[in-house]
């Protein structure tokens, strides 16, 4: 079974602060990866996704993620945060045989200050 | 679309008692989801669907039951609820025919459940 860690789990930046979250999987085959951002009061959203091709990808709102196989990571950054980035973000990932349910980390909550 | 959508938005138990959250989706989704979030530990699989009459366990399924008996509506039954169960419920969907897994999962809004 996979599983995935993200060992931020409150991270608190000022206003054009630039932003890495870490996120770390465990799984023995190919998978997939996925950032879900959640606002306060609202439901997940998709961020970016990864599958195949070039393991930089870029998301929504100016978010990127890096997919480093050797280091079983994928981490999300943003250059310069805003306060309306204040939410909880979650790292997930699937196998992509099988049975192909998200996994998803325990969250970050991100808090921007103006 | 509507999209994912999720009733009652807010509910109170008390010890003992059952109920039904319902969830309903118009996008044709094979695949369907329950998760609970609790603070500090993400969203964990309750139960899941890959299709019309199939259901599986998820991570963590005891006290809860699942059919679906159609492709749109996926319903999580709460049998006995105990505080235990205290938690924001997420539906989720994704279409389930692209191989590889690799289409994107849509939440619904949420149930946040309290049992006392």
């Amino acid at each position: 079974a996979q599983s995935v860690s993200q060992h931020n789990h409150h991270v608190i930046l000022s206003e054009a602060a630039s932003l890495e979250l870490g996120c770390n999987y465990s799984y023995g085959g190919t998978v997939n990866l996925f950032w879900y951002v959640q606002y306060p009061g609202q439901h997940l959203q998709l961020l970016l996704k990864y599958f195949s091709g070039d393991p930089l990808v870029k998301g929504i709102k100016g978010f990127e993620a890096e997919f480093i196989k050797s280091k079983f990571s994928f981490n999300l950054r943003k250059p310069s945060v805003q306060w309306s980035d204040t939410a909880e973000y979650f790292c997930a990932v699937n196998a992509r045989t099988g049975r192909r349910a998200l996994t998803f980390g325990s969250g970050t909550r991100l808090q921007v200050q103006p | 679309n509507a999209g994912v959508t999720q009733t009652p938005k807010f509910q109170v138990l008390k010890t003992g008692q059952s109920m039904t959250l319902q969830c309903a989706q118009d996008m044709n989704h094979e695949y369907m989801s329950w998760y609970r979030q609790d603070p500090g530990m993400g969203l964990r699989l309750i139960h899941y669907s890959v299709g019309a009459g199939i259901t599986d366990q998820g991570e963590v399924p005891n006290g809860y039951n699942v059919s679906r008996s159609t492709t749109e509506d996926f319903p999580l039954r709460l049998l006995s609820a105990a505080p235990s169960q205290t938690s924001v419920y997420f539906c989720a969907s994704r279409l389930g025919k692209i191989a590889g897994g690799t289409d994107t999962q849509y939440f619904g809004p949420g149930t946040r459940l309290t049992v006392l």
